[in-house]
């Protein structure tokens, strides 16, 4: 069974600080992986697209990694803010499990200031 | 930047009663989808609708679940007879993708209905 899973479960973190958020897939065969912010009650936000031929993605100060053949991702945030408080969620498209996002379940990001 | 919309934001039924949730994919995207997820845990997915017809559902979408995009522009959940356990937030996604370059543009989802069975 193909399953995403996504370390830590939840973090704090004084502001300012770099974190790196880590995600896991159990199959290298992906067409892409997708980072999502989700605020509480709220919907999910796409951050980052990861084609399975790229390596990384960035946007402002954020950066996704992608090692298809360790089967992980990591999400890099640089100079963290209160403003960043949010559950982080990663999301693989396999190969074959044709438009069906499989989800990790998140970690729960709290930025101190 | 295009959104997808979905109504309402809240709904709050009866256990039995029959639910319609509504979305509007973006205009240009072809493949649309419904997750849901309950308090607490991963989202997960539900249905994909392409071309006027289901695509591929999970086991979780039984014969309570249909889908139906009634013209060019709603798609829609129906919930025939609610239950308890259906309780959740349900998100509607589209998403274009080229399938004669393999490539696909990610997925855009909106903000959710949250569906309270009482």
């Amino acid at each position: 069974k193909q399953e995403v899973t996504q370390i830590p479960a939840a973090l704090s973190v004084p502001e300012g600080e770099n974190l790196v958020l880590n995600c896991s897939f159990t199959d290298s065969a992906i067409y892409n992986l997708q980072w999502f912010r989700q605020d509480p009650g709220k919907g999910l936000t796409s951050l980052l697209l990861i084609q399975s031929s790229q390596r990384e993605q960035t946007s402002g100060r954020l950066n996704a990694s992608l090692d298809k053949s360790s089967g992980r991702s990591t999400l890099y945030i640089a100079a963290s803010q209160p403003g960043d408080s949010a559950t982080y969620l990663c999301a693989v498209l396999f190969s074959n499990q044709g438009g069906k996002l499989i989800f990790g379940q998140g970690t729960e990001l709290s930025v101190k200031p | 930047e295009p959104e997808v919309t979905q109504t309402p934001s809240h709904q709050v039924t009866q256990m039995g009663q029959e639910v319609i949730l509504r979305c509007v994919p973006i205009s240009n995207h072809l493949y649309f989808y419904w997750y849901r997820q309950i308090l607490g845990q991963k989202v997960e997915f539900l249905v994909s609708f392409y071309n006027n017809e289901i695509s591929e559902k999970s086991e979780i979408f039984d014969d309570q679940f249909s889908v139906e995009r009634p013209d060019g522009s709603n798609f829609t959940l129906k919930i025939r007879s609610t239950k308890l356990e259906d309780s959740a937030m349900y998100f509607c996604a589209s998403s274009l993708i080229d399938r004669a370059f393999f490539y696909d543009y990610g997925y855009t989802f909106g903000s959710g209905t949250r569906l309270t069975v009482v």
